[in-house]
């Protein structure tokens, strides 16, 4: 299955740890979004990633929180110095392109469930 | 800027009841619209999609209709299964007419299928 891969499935840390959340594409997708969604709410964009770039943080907090897309491996969303509000389920998505030949529908992953103690 | 507004839920039908879940937005360009489900513990799918006005988007009897007239893009399903019950997300996306290319999703409808 070339699908979206995420990994942990589950992440248990206690407060002031590091979380590290890892995000595989589907083969072919040079575009990686992570979202968090908490319970009973929607998906909440954080940050939009291509390879080695940046494109869109807008939805990430300022301080903790860090994204990067290397050239090579997965996509990784780190969370420094957690704290319980930090508890939610976090998605990453892949998209094949953008620009003119866009709207490409996401593809999610099984999302990772952070969960603070 | 964009956004989409979804009823709010939980819908709670019995099997083989007809369903609706309503879905409007507002966006800067010419959007494609798109529903996505997602089932307990997995991630969203992509149900199905429409990207210009009058589309009928359509996939395991499940459809909905692009209306630019009303800005909606109304989910239905002439009937339901236990198995359908999941939550249902309203996305448009607005990259291709000079918009977001951040996706802008719905807060979700949850939809409970009894037998």
């Amino acid at each position: 299955n070339a699908g979206v891969m995420q990994n942990p499935r589950h992440l248990v840390r206690r407060r002031g740890q590091e979380a590290r959340l890892r995000c595989s594409p589907m083969k072919g997708h040079s575009h990686v979004y992570w979202y968090r969604q908490l319970p009973e709410e929607g998906l909440k964009f954080m940050v939009y990633l291509q390879k080695e770039n940046i494109i869109d943080e807008s939805g990430m907090p300022k301080e903790r929180f860090s994204a990067e897309f290397p050239k090579e491996g997965p996509s990784i969303l780190r969370i420094q110095q957690v704290v319980r509000g930090d508890s939610a389920a976090y998605f990453c998505a892949s998209s094949l392109s953008q620009g003119l030949s866009s709207n490409q529908p996401q593809h999610f992953g099984d999302g990772t469930r952070l969960s603070i103690l | 800027g964009d956004s989409v507004t979804q009823m709010e839920g939980p819908v709670t039908l019995s099997e083989e009841a007809f369903l609706t879940i309503n879905c409007t937005y507002t966006a800067t360009g010419y959007p494609s619209l798109f529903w996505y489900v997602q089932y307990p513990g997995e991630g969203l799918q992509l149900l199905l999609k429409a990207t210009k006005a009058d589309d009928k988007g359509s996939n395991k009897g499940f459809e909905a209709t692009y209306r630019k007239e009303t800005t909606s893009f109304h989910l239905e399903k002439g009937s339901v299964q236990v198995s359908d019950s999941a939550v249902y997300f309203c996305a448009l996306s607005d990259a291709a007419s000079g918009g977001s290319y951040i996706p802008t999703f719905g807060r979700g409808t949850s939809l409970i299928v009894h037998p």
